[in-house]
């Protein structure tokens, strides 16, 4: 049973264009919510993350916007640029339990 | 400030021979975590620990085995290969104050490249 769900697996966005990766949950106890950056070769990082009492967070060109009542929560990345080309991991988690990881997406943004 | 370190970065091996994975973090964190990385499929949990002498299975542990005898050090022994087991293998390790305190930061080592042929 997959408890995170990612999409799309795969998305090219034009330099300067606006990135939308989306991610649906199933565990309404889940309490954190981050997303992790992969360049290839190298490990995940974190990128950004929030917690359900708000429903945006915004750290420079990356917002992750968040629904509770649907479930879902996103990352926009404005002004994608083509240093921004990786895979981004979606991740769920509840108190202080491990992460539950989507199956990630794979941005490339073209020059 | 290393970081979580992970060796080696590559390796091949034959079925059924066996290997560990070594994995050390110098960050002082009390948790640690191993996770394979297959494509298209994401991060899957194989086994995690959350202080010395203390380990748990993840979602996908057959195979593998773990011990954690040190804070620092978390190792991962495969027995006896299969083709399966060819995949990118990441440990991981945050800090947490206790069962009241919620998941933090998770902190990747750069991978293993593990073919079993």
């Amino acid at each position: 049973q997959q408890q995170v769900k990612q999409s799309p697996q795969s998305l090219i966005v034009q330099k300067g264009g606006i990135s939308i990766i989306n991610c649906a949950y199933e565990n309404t106890a889940f309490d954190y919510f981050p997303w992790y950056q992969q360049f290839p070769g190298k490990g995940p990082a974190l990128l950004i993350a929030i917690r359900p009492d708000v429903s945006e967070k915004k750290e420079g060109r990356f917002t992750i916007s968040f629904n509770k009542s649907a479930k879902q929560f996103s990352l926009h990345i404005m002004d994608s640029q083509p240093g921004d080309s990786a895979t981004y991991f979606c991740a769920a988690s509840r108190g202080y339990s491990t992460l539950t990881f989507g199956k990630g997406t794979m941005l490339l943004v073209s020059p | 400030n290393a970081g979580v370190t992970q060796t080696p970065k590559f390796r091949i091996l034959k079925i059924g021979q066996s290997m560990t994975l070594q994995c050390t973090q110098d960050m002082n964190h009390n948790y640690m975590y191993w996770y394979r990385q297959d494509p298209g499929m994401g991060l899957k949990l194989i086994y995690y620990s959350v202080g010395a002498g203390i380990t748990d299975k993840g979602e996908v542990p057959n195979g593998y085995n773990v011990s954690r005898s040190t804070t620092e050090d978390f190792p991962l022994r495969l027995e006896l290969a299969a083709p399966s087991q060819t995949s990118v293998y990441f440990c991981a390790s945050s800090i947490t104050q206790g069962s009241w305190q919620p998941t933090t930061e998770a902190f990747f080592g750069q991978g293993t490249r593990l073919t079993v042929v």
